[in-house]
């Protein structure tokens, strides 16, 4: 079964400086990987995904992820945050045809002035 | 194009009662989920169709948990009676007939007391 894990329930970064979202995944086969944001109240915007190719995804909103399979990590980045970043973030997995997704349980992002 | 479209909102129930969920997709996609989301935790997959056939329902509590989709577009999530635990945000999502990402809509927030 396919799982996913995000070891920081809760990150604090000041605005300007870079951020690393980590997530690692459990899957037998080859996975699709999506980051989700979450804003209170909202529903889930998609942020980027990988199905294959170039193992660094570019994203809106300036976010980008890299896929390692040795690592089995597709961890999400930003060089510099923006007060508006502050959301909850979701990785999750697709099964082979990403028709299903399983979602890790989030890591709660707050921006400091 | 018009995103997933749920109602309504903000439910509050008394335990024992019953209640309904409506959500309406992205129009021509004919992959549609409900997923629970707990206060805390990333949503959890309960049910999902492939046009009006259920595709999987294997994490539905069906004691409890009804979900149709009888002409292949919109459905509807009805939980009857309610419990406590049942108090979570439910989210539709939706996505093409050949995989891809998923859209979600902006959830009902259900609260049972």
């Amino acid at each position: 079964a396919q799982s996913v894990t995000q070891p920081d329930i809760h990150i604090t970064v000041s605005e300007g400086a870079s951020l690393e979202l980590r997530c690692n995944y459990s899957y037998g086969a080859t996975p699709y990987l999506f980051w989700y944001v979450q804003s209170p109240g909202q529903g889930l915007q998609l942020l980027l995904k990988y199905f294959s190719g170039d193992t660094l995804v570019q994203g809106i909103k300036g976010f980008e992820a890299e896929f390692k399979r040795s690592q089995s990590s597709f961890n999400l980045r930003k060089p510099s945050v923006h007060w508006s970043d502050a959301a909850e973030y979701f990785c999750a997995v697709g099964s082979g045809s990403a028709r299903q997704l399983t979602f890790g349980s989030g890591t709660q992002l707050t921006v400091l002035p | 194009e018009a995103g997933v479209a749920q109602s309504p909102r903000y439910k509050i129930i008394e335990k024992r009662q019953s209640v309904a969920f409506w959500c309406n997709p992205i129009s021509g996609h004919a992959t549609l989920y409900w997923y629970q989301q707990i206060l805390g935790q990333g949503p959890k997959l309960l049910i999902q169709f492939q046009n009006n056939g259920v595709v999987d329902d294997s994490q539905l509590p069906k004691d409890r948990f009804s979900a149709e989709r009888l002409k292949g577009v919109d459905s509807t999530l009805k939980i009857q009676p309610a419990k406590l635990e049942d108090s979570a945000v439910y989210l539709c999502a939706s996505s093409p007939a050949g995989g891809g990402a998923l859209h979600f809509g902006n959830g009902t927030r259900l609260t049972v007391t």
